[in-house]
């Protein structure tokens, strides 16, 4: 499997802030994917990570709200913007490799916001 | 974009039985269907997945069948466990190929 780690792995915010969450794989790793996943929910596909390029944005998520920044094959961030209590999710980033389809996720930011 | 539909949302068993998860999808063009297992707090881990060129698949206890025409997959653990306690995940990939659309979710849990 590809090793993927996040940092924070959890936070508490005050609405308004905004959160930068970090993303690290390992170089095996060609696509890149960020995900929330709201309390007792499924995981749902915020946007796929382009290196050098802006973000491919799922229907109902926006870049003004959850800008992605992708620099290098093995980095990525995604930040969430002017937060309410509604962004309190866990927000997973994920990868896959050059060499298959199985998609492997980093371990979660569990994000609180009061 | 593609659907997944996830049943049962909840599922109870007594150690030793049998479980069964059941996905149907909307996209004739997805071709790869993951299942994930995720514990509580944990982050989600793949277990097995299935190819549209496959009809069946099995790894030790779990196996996964693929039904193309009736758009649907299945997950079965069989000689559950009480470590088999977890919420399963069924996903499909769509036309995009490499996006994945989960379903709802199977919160499954082993009774010793």
């Amino acid at each position: 499997s590809a090793v993927i780690s996040q940092k924070p792995s959890r936070d508490i915010c005050q609405r308004g802030t905004s959160l930068t969450i970090q993303c690290q794989v390992d170089s095996q790793v060609t696509m890149m994917f960020w995900y929330r996943q709201q309390p007792g929910q499924s995981l749902t596909l915020i946007a796929t990570a382009n290196q050098g390029s802006e973000a491919t944005y799922e229907s109902g998520f926006v870049i003004d709200k959850f800008p992605i920044s992708r620099p290098n094959l093995t980095f990525s961030t995604l930040t969430v913007s002017n937060m309410s209590p509604e962004d309190s999710s866990i927000y997973l980033c994920s990868g896959t490799r050059l060499t298959g389809d199985e998609q492997f996720f980093g371990p979660g930011t569990r994000l609180t916001v009061l | 974009g593609e659907n997944v539909e996830q049943h049962p949302s909840t599922l109870s068993v007594q150690e030793g039985d049998s479980a069964v998860i059941k996905c149907t999808y909307s996209d004739s063009a997805s071709n790869y269907f993951p299942w994930y297992k995720q514990e509580l707090g944990k982050r989600p881990q793949l277990i097995i997945d299935i190819r549209s060129n496959v009809g069946e698949k099995k790894d030790q206890r779990i196996a996964v069948t693929l039904n193309k025409t009736a758009k649907h997959f299945s997950l079965h653990i069989t000689e559950t466990q009480p470590e088999d306690s977890a919420v399963y995940f069924c996903a499909a990939n769509g036309a995009a190929g490499n996006k994945l659309t989960f379903g709802g979710g199977t919160r499954v849990l082993v009774k010793p």
